[in-house]
């Protein structure tokens, strides 16, 4: 089956502290794998997108990396913000379908 | 500006009332699709399109319908609206998935509440 499981499932940290969330999927066969931020009440925005040759990406302060042997993703976040507090999904893709498997995502409060 | 647009944002309703939320995109996208959102069930998705004329269930496509008459509109269909479909809806939209990485581009979604 087609799943893909988010650890934490919430975290709290303090502002300007860095954290990393984890991202588990059994997708197949693997297209790409997105992370998305978002907003309580908003539409998801992409952070990134990888596909399989990708070990990791950034966007800012955000860094993505990806095992595809091990079908593990994390995003980590540097010098974390007020505004970095969030639900943070991630989103496999398999090759040649359609449709997206979405995790539940992982809910950031960053304190002051 | 580059977007996707939903109407309504929010929307109170009565069992068995058809309704319709419309759904537009500007950027000449193939693919669309419809989500609804539930805590702790997280994104889940209804149906998608991946052309005009072209749409196909999803994860949970029970109580919907959809059309794609014109490549820039996907509208969401509850022919007879229950509670149970109380629910944040979303829509999207990209370049065609599969043949590529392409970033999927949200509505502000739709806040669908069934009495």
């Amino acid at each position: 089956k087609n799943q893909v499981e988010q650890s934490p499932q919430s975290l709290i940290i303090l502002e300007g502290k860095n954290c990393t969330l984890q991202c588990n999927y059994t997708v197949s066969p693997f297209s790409n794998l997105r992370w998305y931020k978002q907003d309580t009440g908003r539409g998801p925005v992409s952070l990134t997108i990888m596909t399989f040759s990708e070990n990791t990406k950034s966007n800012g302060r955000y860094t993505a990396t990806l095992d595809a042997d091990t079908k593990q993703s994390s995003l980590h976040i540097t010098a974390s913000q007020l505004s970095d507090s969030a639900s943070y999904i991630c989103v496999v893709s398999r090759r040649e379908y359609s449709t997206l498997t979405f995790g539940k995502g992982t809910m950031l409060l960053v304190s002051p | 500006e580059a977007q996707v647009t939903q109407n309504p944002r929010y929307l109170i309703t009565v069992t068995g009332k058809k309704l319709t939320v419309t759904c537009s995109q500007n950027m000449n996208h193939e693919y669309m699709s419809w989500y609804r959102q539930d805590p702790g069930l997280g994104l889940r998705q209804i149906y998608y399109s991946m052309n005009v004329e072209v749409t196909d269930k999803g994860d949970v496509p029970e109580g919907y319908k959809v059309s794609r008459k014109e490549k820039r509109n996907f509208p969401l269909i509850l022919e007879s609206p229950s509670p149970n479909q109380t629910s944040l809806y979303f829509c999207a939209s990209s370049l065609a998935p599969g043949k590529g990485s392409y970033e999927q581009y949200f509505g502000p979604g739709t806040r669908l509440t069934v009495t």
